[in-house]
């Protein structure tokens, strides 16, 4: 039972332009959502976080919109970087315990 | 800046022997995860400890898996007897308080022959 999925494994952009990560979840408990991103060998790095009282949350580069009637969560990266070349992960949490998806690997184009 | 540790970095051991990580969170933070990464996959939480109490091992294959926190600072993690399909990365975490942000150590590359 996959409650938090991210349905693109990949996703490729041009330096510059926007990078737009989707993550749908399923368990209407969940009131906390967050982004992580992990390079190759290390650990998740925390990007941004979203609670359920809020729609939207912006954190310089980087915004995450949460849509509570869609089960749908996004982050949004304006502009993009090669250096954003990672894996994303979103989770979410309806107590301390995070759930994960199963990451979406973004590539930015020089 | 404060960051959970982890060591050893990478671990290669052979199926049927045993194996054990371990993780110091960081200062202060009372909750500690341990969770499991298979290539291709996210995180998936094996144990979640509050001070030194499990309050989550749902997920820990007992019968070769066990965790210990037992002065709720450091914790370790053991694999006995370990199998090809434990080739994972091990990743600790921890957070704070009620902030459910949870920061990951470096994890423990493991790769099981």
């Amino acid at each position: 039972d996959q409650q938090v999925k991210q349905n693109s494994p990949s996703l490729s952009v041009q330096e510059g332009r926007i990078s737009i990560l989707n993550c749908d979840y399923t368990n209407s408990m969940f009131d906390y959502f967050l982004w992580y991103k992990k390079y190759p060998a290390e650990g998740p790095t925390f990007l941004i976080s979203i609670s359920s009282i809020k729609d939207k949350n912006e954190d310089g580069r980087f915004t995450v919109f949460l849509n509570k009637s869609a089960k749908h969560l996004s982050l949004h990266i304006v502009p993009s970087q090669p250096g954003d070349s990672a894996v994303y992960f979103c989770a979410a949490t309806s107590g301390s315990r995070l759930t994960f998806g199963e990451g979406t690997q973004l590539t930015v184009n020089p | 800046e404060a960051e959970v540790a982890q060591s050893p970095r990478y671990k290669i051991t052979e199926k049927s022997q045993a194996v054990a990580f371990w993780c110091d969170p960081i200062s202060g933070h009372a909750t500690l995860y341990w969770y499991r990464q298979i290539l291709g996959q996210g995180p998936e939480l094996l144990v979640q400890f509050q001070d030194e109490s499990v309050v989550d091992d749902s997920q820990l294959p007992k019968d070769r898996f066990s965790a210990e926190r037992l002065k709720g600072v450091d914790s370790t993690l053991k694999i006995q007897p370990a199998e090809l399909g434990d080739s994972a990365m091990y990743l600790c975490a921890s957070s704070f308080g009620k902030d459910r942000k949870a920061f990951f150590g470096q994890g423990t590359r493991l790769t099981v022959v």
